[in-house]
């Protein structure tokens, strides 16, 4: 059974900063690795999808890997904002799962001015 | 497009009661899950609806149902409320297509059972 785990579970930063979040998986038999922001009372927001074949994947100040043979893939936030502050989750598509997520339990992310 | 849209937004009920959470796509996407979200939980998979037509059991399905009313519309219901399916549910989509499998998701539906 796939199982997805995020570490820290928690992370507070000095605005400015550059940070990674990582995300780690115990069945590398997946098709794509997608990370989600979740801010609170709302629904998650997807930010950046990689395929099984991608190594990273970019979109402005976010910029998230994936190590498909070693279970792993990192979120990495540059010049971090207050804006920035919310729970980022990972989730896993396996290739046995049909088209199933599989979720880590998040990180929860303040960003201090 | 409005994406995935879910009601209502909140629910309140009582032991036993029964009722049913509404989500529709404006996507086009063949593919459609419920989820409930609890903490220390994470996202847990109840139903999801591969195509029109198709219904399958996710990770926690004991004590609702659910209706894939046509392409657009997926319904769950709760048919005897208990405080233990007291959770944020969430809706979500997504098209099978290769390169274009993210899941989208709704805003969400905080139900209380007391």
């Amino acid at each position: 059974k796939q199982e997805v785990t995020q570490i820290p579970a928690a992370l507070s930063v000095p605005e400015g900063e550059n940070l990674v979040l990582n995300c780690s998986f115990t069945d590398s038999a997946i098709y794509n690795l997608q990370w989600f922001r979740q801010d609170p009372g709302k629904g998650l927001t997807s930010l950046l999808l990689i395929q099984s074949s991608q190594r990273e994947q970019t979109s402005g100040r976010l910029n998230a890997s994936l190590d498909k043979s070693s279970g792993r893939s990192t979120l990495y936030i540059a010049a971090s904002q207050p804006g920035d502050s919310a729970t980022y989750l990972c989730a896993v598509r396996g290739e046995t799962s049909g088209s199933r997520l599989t979720f880590g339990e998040g990180t929860q992310l303040t960003v201090n001015p | 497009n409005a994406g995935v849209t879910q009601t209502p937004k909140f629910q309140v009920l009582k032991t036993g009661q029964s009722m049913t959470l509404q989500c529709a796509q404006d996507m086009n996407h063949n593919s459609m899950y419920w989820y409930r979200q609890d903490p220390g939980m994470g996202l847990r998979l109840i139903y999801y609806s591969a195509s029109e037509g198709t219904t399958d059991k996710g990770e926690v399905p004991n004590g609702y149902n659910v209706s894939r009313l046509n392409k657009r519309e997926f319904s769950l219901r709760l048919e005897s409320a208990a405080p233990s399916q007291t959770s944020v549910y969430f809706c979500a989509s997504t098209s099978l297509w290769w390169s274009h499998n993210e899941q989208f998701f709704g805003p969400g539906t905080r139900l209380t059972v007391l």
